[in-house]
């Protein structure tokens, strides 16, 4: 079956606008995570959504970052006023239900901001 | 601060030699760890995980081993192949949270 898929795969703004990065879970997955990895660095952990509720926010950099996942599905990502040090890979991830349950990333959007 | 670590972001290794990647944490309250495999312009790929309850578990050519003592485990890989070539990435997590916490990758090249 199908993966889980992102778009766009990239992405290059400039600094101060506004940017949607969505992401499509595999179906039937509860659990989404969305990440972002800088230049050298892990995934650092952004959100986590547990059907359409965002069940722990507590990685967002910010107040410009928000996600928003309205129908337990699809998720979206929104930087606003974006910066240049917001240029990253952004990741997303599904799990069937939780944190016990494999995740299984998808290939990423890499965003620029110039 | 940077509760899980990688202090080797690259690793030569001869075709069916063992690759042996490290990782480290400061939290003892991570109870499950997970090792991943990523590709360039790929996601990370999950490899293997192991528990707390654990010191060992074995995959086929993959074995992670935790030193909850020393706040340690290690990727085994054997013997190794050129398509094991990739970044490895630890993570962990603790108790009933939901974050991953993720190491900063190891590079590994496995030379045929």
């Amino acid at each position: 079956g199908a993966g889980v898929s992102q778009t766009p795969s990239n992405k290059v703004t400039e600094k101060g606008k506004y940017v949607e990065l969505r992401c499509d879970p595999i179906s039937g997955h509860t659990a989404l995570y969305w990440y972002r990895q800088s230049l050298g660095q892990g995934p650092e952990f952004l959100i986590y959504f547990q059907g359409t509720g965002a069940a722990d926010d507590s990685g967002l950099p910010n107040d410009r970052f928000f996600a928003v996942r309205p129908e337990g599905s699809v998720s979206t990502l929104k930087i606003q006023r974006t910066e240049r040090g917001d240029s990253a890979v952004y990741l997303c991830a599904s799990s069937f239900r939780d944190r016990g349950d494999t995740q299984y990333f998808g290939p990423g959007t890499r965003l620029t901001v110039l | 601060d940077q509760q899980v670590k990688q202090n080797s972001p690259s690793l030569s290794v001869q075709e069916g030699r063992i690759s042996i990647l490290n990782c480290d944490y400061t939290n003892s309250m991570f109870d499950y760890f997970l090792w991943y495999k990523k590709y360039p312009a790929e996601g990370p790929t999950f490899l293997i995980s192991i528990s707390s309850i654990k010191d060992k578990n074995e995959d086929g050519r993959f074995t992670v081993f935790l030193n909850k003592s020393a706040k340690h485990l290690s990727l085994h890989i054997v013997p190794s192949q050129p398509g094991d070539s990739a970044v490895y990435f630890c993570a962990a997590i603790r108790g009933t949270g939901n974050q991953f916490y993720f190491g900063t990758g190891t590079s590994l090249t496995v030379i045929p």
